[in-house]
């Protein structure tokens, strides 16, 4: 079946660290690729999206490719800050209704 | 923007009561979903709903139902709540279906059961 498999946390980093936060999948068919992030408190938000292969998604100096040779969609940041906190879902969606999400990964930024 | 709006941030029930979450949405969007967040756990989805009077189980029902009377509307009942019932409850909406539908998140409730 579909699955998302995610690093587990938490990630600790100091500010201007570079971040990567690993996400692998499994699916059938092209699904489209997601990273929401949720901050204390909230609900989740879209933090970007990828619908084919070697698309790049990126937003707020975060970015992540579709690699469907290792069914990887890593998220990536240069330099982070202490507001980056908080915990990155993975996701995809294959069709259908559904939206499979990863586990989570809490990042903490020490200033 | 999309909103997707919970009707309370925190709740408090006993044992035993029957505890209504509601969620509404904006968008005219057709799907609608229930999930439950706990530690170490992620997101599991309860319930989700394609259309009005239509749901389905998703992977936690037991428990819980669901009831979706208007299409931006969406209701979770747990008919006697337990303490193991006490979580984080999201609510989310997307727009049909798609390659790169998204799903739009209500702010999230959280509950205790004492």
């Amino acid at each position: 079946g579909n699955s998302v498999t995610q690093m587990e946390g938490p990630v600790t980093l100091s500010e201007e660290a570079f971040l990567t936060i690993n996400c692998t999948y499994t699916a059938t068919g092209y699904p489209s690729l997601f990273w929401y992030v949720q901050y204390p408190g909230e609900g989740l938000q879209l933090l970007l999206k990828a619908t084919k292969a070697d698309d790049k998604g990126s937003n707020k100096g975060f970015e992540a490719t579709y690699r469907k040779e290792t069914t990887s969609f890593h998220l990536e940041k240069g330099s982070v800050q202490v507001s980056d906190s908080a915990v990155y879902f993975c996701a995809l969606f294959t069709g259908g209704f559904k939206t499979i999400f990863g586990a989570g990964t809490r990042l903490f930024v020490k200033a | 923007d999309v909103k997707v709006t919970q009707s309370s941030r925190y709740l408090v029930k006993r044992t035993g009561e029957k505890v209504f979450l509601e969620c509404v949405q904006d968008m005219d969007h057709e799907n609608m979903f229930w999930y439950r967040q706990d530690p170490g756990l992620g997101l599991r989805l309860i319930y989700f709903s394609y259309d009005v009077k239509m749901k389905e189980k998703g992977d936690i029902p037991e428990g819980y139902s669901v009831s979706r009377e208007k299409k931006e509307r969406f209701s979770l009942i747990l008919e006697s709540a337990s303490t193991n019932q006490t979580s984080m409850y999201l609510c989310a909406s997307s727009p049909g279906t798609g390659g790169n539908t998204e799903a739009f998140f209500g702010q999230g409730t959280r509950l205790t059961v004492v």
